[in-house]
């Protein structure tokens, strides 16, 4: 089966650094996505990892280890507009036509002044 | 570049009747998927059109729900009869195709919200 795992919750507070992780478990891998989704808002692209090492973009990091199916969401000087959801998604195939995600339960963000 | 687009936003119905839910994606992408999303949970994919083939529809309850992408561009998703448990939000997302496709993300839509009572 398919298996994405991350924490339901994390709280932080403004100006610090939170790291959310990633587990997975899929059948194949083409690739691991990061969302982020505010309350009554569609998600939106934030990242996206194939080969193992770590990707920079902006304030926003993320990492991936394929040997350990695990990936983390880095995410630096931490402002109020980042508490939102935020969502790790796998693409398990390889072939154009299965390009679609699999994603995990979410991890909710709260930033605090 | 529009975004992807659908209609409506909310919607309200009692069990057993049925809805329709719209979606146009971004111009140029053969690639549209449906995901619904149950409140605390990650997007679920229902079905995936490439142009206006299925890709994808091994997660679609097929008994009564319908989705159909005729000339390859806009998309309806149909459920027909409602039940309690069809209460989310419903995504619609599209991607480009082809070998692009393979690395490209979802872009999606900002859903339409069912409720079932």
């Amino acid at each position: 089966g398919q298996n994405i795992d991350q924490p339901t919750e994390m709280t932080a507070t403004e100006g610090a650094i939170v790291q959310i992780n990633c587990t997975y478990q899929t059948s194949g891998f083409n690739g691991l996505f990061w969302y982020q989704q505010h309350a009554g808002e569609a998600p939106t692209f934030l990242s996206y990892n194939v080969l193992d090492g770590l990707e920079e973009k902006g304030r926003f990091s993320s990492f991936l280890s394929r040997s350990k199916g695990y990936s983390y969401l880095l995410l630096k000087e931490l402002q109020m507009k980042d508490s939102a959801s935020y969502l790790c998604a796998v693409r398990a195939q390889a072939n154009q036509a299965g390009t679609a995600l699999i994603f995990g339960k979410g991890t909710t963000l709260s930033v605090s002044s | 570049e529009a975004g992807v687009a659908q209609s409506p936003r909310y919607k309200i119905i009692e069990k057993r009747q049925s809805v329709a839910f719209w979606c146009n994606p971004i111009s140029g992408h053969a690639t549209l998927y449906w995901y619904q999303q149950i409140l605390g949970q990650g997007p679920k994919l229902l079905i995936q059109f490439q142009n206006n083939g299925v890709v994808d529809d091994s997660q679609l309850p097929k008994d009564r729900f319908s989705a159909e992408r005729l000339k390859g561009v806009d998309s309806t998703l149909k459920i027909q009869p409602a039940k309690l448990e069809d209460s989310a939000v419903y995504l619609c997302a599209s991607s480009l195709g082809g070998k692009a496709g393979a690395r490209s993300p979802l872009h999606f839509g900002n859903g339409t919200r069912l409720t079932v009572t």
